[in-house]
């Protein structure tokens, strides 16, 4: 049974448009959540996190928005950029739970076309 | 700051065989966790170290095992390899109470 949910495998945005990426979560005891990103033949690197306590969480161009009612969250990147084409994966972490667990989606594969 | 290194990148095995993987986490880090990425599964969390000490462990079988040591450097091991073991195996570090891991570029495993 799936945790953690990102149900578009993959999104084409136009350069310097927005680009949102969902990710959905059925487990209210999560309290921290991740997302990186991954390039072909790299390992994941992280982008941006957000505590449960809070809604919003701001860096440069990117932005992720929790939905605690909804159990929802999204990352907004602007403007979309070339460079970040990659597969971008949400991860959450359990409350109370150790660091090094993280339950993963399996991920949505963002094209940005010039 | 080097980053996380993982050894060997590429592993070609048959079925039946055992295999060793090692990572060494960034300087500092204590924490090293190991994730398997397939196609069809995405990430899925394997086991977690802490000061030489299992903290956690995903839902797979015994054949997967791993084992810290006193510099933090780990490694895992897998034994009786099976066709479905063919995955890329992450390896990542974080520091004590941070919420954030760092990866490696993993190594990609094929068992024949």
């Amino acid at each position: 049974d799936q945790q953690v949910k990102q149900n578009s495998p993959s999104l084409s945005v136009q350069e310097g448009r927005i680009s949102i990426l969902n990710c959905d979560y059925t487990n209210s005891m999560f309290d921290y959540f991740l997302w990186y990103k991954k390039y072909p033949a790299e390992g994941p690197t992280f982008l941006i996190s957000i505590s449960s306590i809070k809604d919003k969480n701001e860096d440069g161009r990117f932005t992720v928005f929790l939905n605690k009612s909804a159990k929802h969250l999204s990352l907004h990147i602007v403007p979309s950029q070339p460079g970040d084409s990659a597969v971008y994966f949400c991860a959450a972490r359990y409350y109370g739970g150790s660091q090094g667990n993280l339950i993963f989606g399996k991920g949505t594969k963002l094209s940005v076309k010039p | 700051k080097a980053g996380v290194t993982q050894t060997p990148r590429y592993l070609i095995k048959t079925r039946g065989q055992q295999v060793t993987l090692s990572c060494s986490p960034i300087s500092g880090h204590r924490s090293v966790s190991w994730y398997q990425q397939t196609p069809g599964q995405g990430l899925q969390f394997l086991f977690e170290y802490f000061s030489e000490t299992q903290r956690n462990k995903g839902n797979f079988p015994g054949r997967f095992s791993g084992r810290q040591f006193s510099n933090s450097r780990s490694e895992m091991n897998v034994s009786t390899l099976e066709l479905g073991d063919s995955a890329l195996y992450l390896c990542a570090s974080s520091l004590a109470f941070a919420h954030e891991q760092f990866f490696g570029p993993g190594t990609r495993l094929t068992v024949l």
